[in-house]
């Protein structure tokens, strides 16, 4: 059974820092992985998509790499804002047959002081 | 249109009401789902419609019913639910895996609270 992990589970920092934030999933058998941004409340928003053939995918000041034979994956933030405040998920998409089935992370909690 | 609607945003319902979630998405997309997310939690994966087909069942109570009676409506049909079933109601929608690069979109969410 796929388990995706994310840490730090929490993370607060200053306006203006560079910051990862980490996943790691135990079945390396991906279709695919995406991080996702959920504000309090609120449904999810895509950030990211990697295919399980590429590497990293850039969208403005994020950045994802893809390391499937390791099962990790992180999301790298630069100069960070407030508005950049929220949870963010990672999700699986599993490579077997069986799968329509998007495997959560544990998520990790962002707070971007001013 | 990239976007996936969900009505209503907000349901307060009793224990013996009935009552139906909505969710619309005009992407073409003909994969489907139901998640439901409990407070400072992942999505938890409640339903998968494939080509207007209830492909995946993640063992869900029965109080729960899907329905999608086209590609590009998905409802959620509730009766007699408990407390405990109060969450945020996920719809989202997606290609069908393996025929595209797919990517799941996801509603703004349904905050139900069952008295």
């Amino acid at each position: 059974k796929q388990e995706v992990t994310q840490i730090p589970a929490a993370l607060s920092v200053p306006e203006g820092e560079n910051l990862v934030l980490n996943c790691s999933f135990t079945d390396s058998a991906i279709y695919n992985l995406q991080w996702f941004r959920q504000d309090p409340g609120k449904g999810l928003t895509s950030l990211l998509l990697i295919q399980s053939s590429q590497r990293e995918q850039t969208s403005g000041r994020l950045n994802a790499s893809l390391d499937k034979s390791s099962g990790r994956s992180t999301l790298y933030i630069a100069a960070s804002q407030p508005g950049d405040s929220a949870t963010y998920l990672c999700a699986v998409t599993p490579g077997k047959s069986s799968g329509d089935k998007l495997t959560f992370g544990t998520g990790t909690r962002l707070a971007v002081r001013p | 249109d990239t976007e996936v609607t969900q009505t209503p945003k907000h349901l307060v319902m009793g224990m013996t009401n009935k009552k139906s979630l909505k969710c619309e998405q005009h992407m073409g997309h003909r994969a489907m789902y139901w998640y439901k997310q409990k407070a400072k939690k992942p999505p938890e994966l409640m339903f998968v419609y494939s080509y207007e087909k209830l492909s995946i069942n993640e063992s869900v109570p029965s109080r729960f019913s899907p329905e999608c009676p086209n590609s590009s409506l998905l409802n959620l049909h509730l009766h007699a639910l408990q407390p405990e079933d109060s969450a945020l109601y996920l719809c989202a929608s997606s290609q069908v895996p393996r025929e595209g690069r797919i990517g799941m979109f996801f509603g703004p969410g349904t905050r139900l609270t069952v008295l």
